[in-house]
């Protein structure tokens, strides 16, 4: 059990440009999430997997954002013509459904800046 | 709505000082409450969890209340320490089961040596 690995750590874009991250969850979790997270703030939901299928999306992910899990392993979120106001912390969780108190394991995140 | 509001928003204490960091929330149909600790630049470590039917748990030095009815919950750390400087954040599972939590903008605490 190595954590849930987020890749890459840091992304630096110029505005307009497409970007995509990569989260691999702990190996035996069926559920896997992505957070927003803004300097001095909560992490914000965005969406969630149950093994490869998306259950739920947050108003926050406009049309620009987009979400995979093809094999219910590792999940890419893509953002498409990146804008200023999405750079923020890109953090993703996993957890195991059995039990639904069953905690949140996160990444270390991507930090986006987009230029 | 759920909405999750943690008081203060910072604390600078000297160290070996016992505190309690504060989180309250406006819907008590709630699964569980959870407490993290994020360090800068990092990703959220799970601290403990309280499932709904709890009034609290403990972890070392650590120990969480919850309060239902009144849509509170208390994070009590003992004899601080420098190690202890982080952002504590407080989130809620809410009534669907998704997993989905909803967090406070955390507590930033400092302890000085």
């Amino acid at each position: 059990d190595t954590g849930v690995s987020q890749d890459p750590r840091h992304k630096i874009t110029k505005r307009g440009q497409n970007v995509t991250f990569r989260c691999d969850p702990i190996s035996e979790h069926n559920r896997l999430y992505w957070y927003r997270q803004t300097l001095g703030q909560g992490p914000e939901f965005l969406t969630y997997f149950q093994n490869e299928a998306q259950l739920e999306k947050s108003r926050l992910l406009s049309d620009r954002f987009s979400a995979e899990r093809p094999k219910g392993s590792f999940s890419t979120l893509e953002i498409q013509r990146t804008e200023q106001g999405d750079s923020a912390m890109y953090l993703c969780a996993s957890s195991f459904s059995v039990s639904y108190n069953s905690p949140l394991h996160f990444g270390n995140g991507t930090r986006l800046t987009v230029t | 709505k759920q909405e999750v509001t943690q008081i203060p928003a910072a604390l600078s204490v000297p160290e070996g000082e016992n505190l309690v960091l504060n989180c309250s929330f406006t819907d008590s149909a709630i699964y569980n409450l959870q407490w993290f600790r994020q360090d800068p630049g990092k990703g959220l470590t799970s601290l403990l969890l309280i499932q709904s039917s709890q009034r609290e748990q403990t972890s070392g030095r650590l120990n969480a209340s919850l309060d239902k009815s009144s849509g509170r919950s208390t994070l009590y750390i003992a004899a601080s320490q420098p190690g202890d400087s982080a952002t504590y954040l407080c989130a809620v599972q809410g009534s669907s089961n998704t997993g989905k939590l909803i967090f406070g903008q955390g507590t930033t605490l400092q302890v000085k040596p």
